[in-house]
């Protein structure tokens, strides 16, 4: 099992560019979720999904969509990038949401916006 | 609605010594709390949870954190400090989220333990 993997590492936009941070898990896990972590601030959840086809908003979900179309895939979109979204990316994901609080992490992705 | 506060930024133990890193809470109900551990570039892992029944609970690296409701902590502790138990350490609790029906968790801001040989 590769576990839970992301792209890209590392990126750098300017603001007002689009990108998507993907996320892929090879557990057939159905709970997955997106958080960002910020110096001094711990982990906040922005959105997560409870399987294919279905998605919700945690704390922070302003500035990003998300979908669900497989069970392994659940990439994060920033439609339009602003300089408060510079961030470490969390993908996780667990077999169920009562299982949430064993999900496995990816390794982040660091984002940077000019 | 439902937080952790980590009161700590950082805390030195030489190595071999007892540590804690202090969280508490705030929940209306009863509390599902977690620790969690993130070593440099890496995400994080689940140390241990509690639910309910005995307020010491048991977790992995030899970890064990105690429940105290009167006090509202949940503080995480080791009898004897290793080199290698440096990282930053997180306290979490299960929150609803006002987007839809189902939970989350809310994360404290972290601790940095630095471990000093």
């Amino acid at each position: 099992n590769a576990g839970v993997t992301q792209t890209p590492k590392f990126q750098v936009l300017k603001t007002g560019q689009s990108m998507t941070l993907q996320c892929a898990q090879d557990m057939n896990h159905e709970y997955m979720s997106w958080y960002r972590q910020d110096p001094g601030m711990g982990l906040r959840l922005i959105h997560y999904s409870v399987g294919a086809g279905i998605t919700d908003q945690g704390e922070v979900p302003n500035g990003y969509n998300v979908s669900r179309s497989t069970t392994e895939d659940f990439p994060l979109r920033l439609l339009s990038a602003a300089p408060s979204q510079t961030s470490v990316y969390f993908c996780a994901s667990s077999y169920s949401i009562e299982d949430q609080e064993t999900q496995y992490f990816g390794p982040g992705t660091r984002l940077l916006v000019l | 609605a439902q937080s952790v506060a980590q009161p700590e930024d950082q805390v030195n133990v030489a190595e071999g010594n007892p540590l804690t890193v202090k969280c508490t809470y705030s929940v209306s109900g009863n509390p599902y709390l977690f620790w969690y551990v993130q070593y440099p570039n890496r995400g994080l892992q689940f140390l241990l949870k509690y639910i309910t029944g005995d307020n010491l609970v048991k977790g992995s690296y030899g970890f064990e954190a105690e429940f105290n409701k009167s006090q509202t902590s949940f503080h995480l502790k080791k009898p004897s400090a290793l080199v290698s138990d440096s990282a930053l350490y997180f306290c979490a609790v299960r929150t609803m989220y006002s987007g839809g029906g189902a939970d989350g968790l809310t994360f404290g801001k972290g601790t940095h333990l630095i471990i000093q040989p």
